[in-house]
């Protein structure tokens, strides 16, 4: 059972690149989510999904698209990178919105130059 | 807007010891959770502890307990015997409807 996976563990982007993190859960989870988590700093939630087909944004969502057209994944898609998006990003999933625990990810580090 | 305060950036705590680390929320919902969970070295972020906020009982889990102060909007988390691999970054964090808010975490060092 590999729970949460996410790819890639670590990239550099140049300014005004374009990237997808890609996040994939194998336990039919229907809750979905994704953070950034800066240097020292707590996790701040960006999106979140309640389901295939379902997104809504979380507390910091500028400069950030999600999808999510299965249960399993809920990719992550920067447009235009920029220095502010340098973080550590976790995506996490939970079967219900109750006294749920949330999986996470390994994560991803990014790093914009 | 919904806020979680950890004032304590770092703790130390001997091994076999208690230690207690600090979190206060804010909000104005009346039902909502709050969770601790553990960050160590490798980043992965692992539930310790949760709490129904219509409950008055404080969860316990082993050697974790809470103490949830509801009026107050403060939930501590107390580690009992402490052991070296309970050495990571706590974070607290609060959920109410869909959202999710974390506080800038405590990193607590056990010494042997």
């Amino acid at each position: 059972n590999a729970g949460v996976t996410q790819t890639p563990k670590f990239r550099i982007l140049k300014i005004g690149q374009s990237m997808t993190l890609q996040c994939t859960q194998d336990m039919n989870h229907n809750y979905m989510y994704w953070y950034r988590q800066d240097p020292g700093m707590g996790l701040k939630l960006i999106y979140y999904s309640v389901g295939a087909g379902i997104t809504d944004k979380g507390e910091v969502p500028n400069g950030y698209n999600v999808s999510r057209s299965t249960t399993e994944d809920f990719p992550l898609r920067l447009e235009l990178a920029a220095p502010s998006q340098t973080s550590v990003y976790f995506c996490a999933s939970s079967y219900s919105i109750g006294r749920e625990t949330q999986y996470f990810g390994p994560g991803t580090r990014l790093l914009v130059l | 807007a919904q806020t979680v305060t950890q004032s304590q950036p770092e703790m130390s705590v001997q091994e076999a010891e208690t230690v207690t680390l600090s979190c206060t929320y804010d909000t104005s919902e009346s039902d909502y959770y709050l969770f601790w969970y553990k960050q160590p070295p490798s980043r992965q972020m692992i539930l310790v502890i949760r709490q129904e906020a219509y409950k008055q009982q404080n969860a316990t889990e082993n050697r974790f307990s809470v103490n949830f102060q509801k009026a107050a909007k403060s939930f501590s988390l107390k580690i009992s015997d402490s052991q070296l691999g309970d050495a990571a970054m706590y974070f607290c964090a609060y959920r109410s409807s869909n959202q999710f808010y974390f506080g800038t975490g405590t990193s607590l060092t056990v010494i042997p």
